[in-house]
């Protein structure tokens, strides 16, 4: 069975450009979640969908960052303008609501790196 | 508050040996999961195993084993006849079925020693 898939794996932007990653969940699955990972601050939640619809985007760090789920299989992460401190790993993770566990499995991520 | 804590930044395991990773939470909801998961130097997150707060018998998957003690909030991941494989970040998280808010600690690097 095909996991998470993220693309790109890597990105090397300029600052001040619009960066969009992009994620495909595990078929099936009806809950989506972004993380962004750094040394910094560890991993954190950015936002996560149930059934195509964000439920919660308090982490977001700021108006600069988007999230879309326009379908089932398929969601974007966009930062536009980029900033150097965004440079990051970003991880899509998806998983299936009704079972009890809930657990979340991860795709590969993409590294940002924003210069 | 922090609503994981993981208190070893790192640990250091004979090959062969079993080890344990701390991991404490902080929940006022009486029905929540626990997970942990592994991130080995090539960046992926793995999910290892899981606890559900109701679960009385503590979950083991292979060789792992989750140390629930529920009255302490504590969490441990018991590595059994750890393998240089093993050698990785180790991730305890935690869902709140309220709310379905899901939290990461600051995870611990395990190093296996030949």
């Amino acid at each position: 069975d095909a996991g998470v898939i993220q693309s790109p794996r890597h990105e090397v932007t300029e600052m001040g450009q619009e960066v969009t990653l992009r994620c495909k969940p595990i078929s099936g699955h009806n809950s989506l979640f972004w993380y962004r990972q750094t040394m910094m601050r560890g991993l954190e939640l950015l936002i996560y969908f149930n059934n195509n619809v964000p439920i919660d985007d308090s982490g977001m760090p700021e108006d600069r960052f988007s999230a879309k789920m326009p379908n089932a299989s398929f969601s974007t992460l966009k930062i536009q303008p980029s900033e150097p401190r965004d440079s990051a790993v970003y991880f899509c993770a998806s998983s299936l609501r009704q079972i009890r566990s809930y657990e979340q499995y991860f795709g590969p991520g993409t590294r940002l790196t924003v210069t | 508050a922090q609503k994981i804590t993981q208190t070893q930044p790192g640990m250091f395991v004979q090959e062969k040996e079993a080890v344990t990773l701390d991991c404490t939470y902080d929940t006022s909801d009486q029905s929540y999961g626990l997970f942990w998961y592994k991130q080995p130097s090539s960046g992926e997150m793995i999910f290892l195993i899981y606890q559900g707060s109701y679960d009385e018998q503590n979950a083991t998957e292979g060789r792992y084993s989750l140390n629930f003690q529920k009255a302490r909030k504590s969490a441990n991941l018991v590595i059994s006849a750890s393998q240089l494989g093993d050698s990785a970040m180790y991730f305890c998280a935690m869902r709140e079925n309220t709310g379905n808010q899901f939290y990461f600690g600051t995870g611990t690097s395990l190093t296996v020693i030949p």
